[in-house]
């Protein structure tokens, strides 16, 4: 059964540097997502990516957040300057939804855990 | 503005105990999804179901049963016979349609005690 994919499950980082997240969505989906979760808190939405342009980011998704597709495969998530409050499990999703569709269900990822010290 | 309150923080019963998660949501849509996730310690998400605001019916789903009511916005979770290895964080959730974002409640924290 196709699933999503993150690497690495777990990083730790110095504040101030740089990280990058890594996610493998399902091959034939053309939605993707990032989702956060600070330790013990609930589940947050980032930002949503289609046709190689953010659909939608919340507020939390601000200069130092970026996201990318590199290529055919991967989906990306870049945090510039890592601080304390970075520190969090965050989600990748991938959807099935096509095109003008309006809903599609959305996969996800195991999560990546991200420590900064 | 759309949100999912889920006012049980925390709830421990003891093994073989029914128990029911509430679940009470806000939306300006007419159509929407509403989810339940299980996390377990180990932090991944599980999927357990997704009903859309057209449908009512209850569903049963071997222990698990939810019970959807639009009247009272609320779409409520019940484990039958609970089991140690229902010990998790359960998610609520909700989508519209206008986008695709998925809004999660607080999360209860289910105890299953032996």
């Amino acid at each position: 059964e196709p699933e999503v994919t993150q690497t690495p499950s777990h990083q730790v980082t110095q504040m101030g540097q740089e990280v990058i997240l890594r996610c493998v969505p399902i091959s034939n989906h053309l939605y993707f997502y990032w989702y956060r979760q600070i330790l013990g808190q609930k589940v947050e939405f980032l930002v949503s990516f289609y046709n190689n342009e953010i659909s939608e980011k919340s507020e939390i998704f601000d200069d130092q957040f970026s996201v990318e597709r590199p290529d055919g495969s991967n989906f990306t998530l870049k945090i510039r300057s890592t601080k304390l409050e970075d520190s969090a499990m965050y989600f990748c999703a991938s959807s099935e939804r096509q095109g003008t569709e309006l809903y599609g269900e959305q996969f996800f990822g195991p999560g990546t855990r991200l420590t900064v010290l | 503005a759309q949100k999912v309150t889920q006012a049980q923080t925390e709830i421990s019963v003891v093994e073989k105990e029914d128990v029911t998660l509430d679940c009470v949501y806000e939306t300006r849509d007419t159509t929407y999804y509403l989810f339940w996730y299980k996390q377990p310690p180990s932090g991944e998400l599980v999927f357990l179901i997704r009903r859309n605001s057209f449908d009512e019916q209850n569903e049963i789903s071997g222990r698990y049963s939810w019970n959807f009511q639009k009247s009272t916005s609320s779409f409520n979770f019940t484990i039958t016979a609970s089991q140690v290895v229902d010990s998790a964080v359960y998610f609520c959730a909700l989508s519209e349609t206008r986008d695709d974002k998925i809004i999660f409640g607080k999360g209860t924290r289910l105890h299953i005690l032996p």
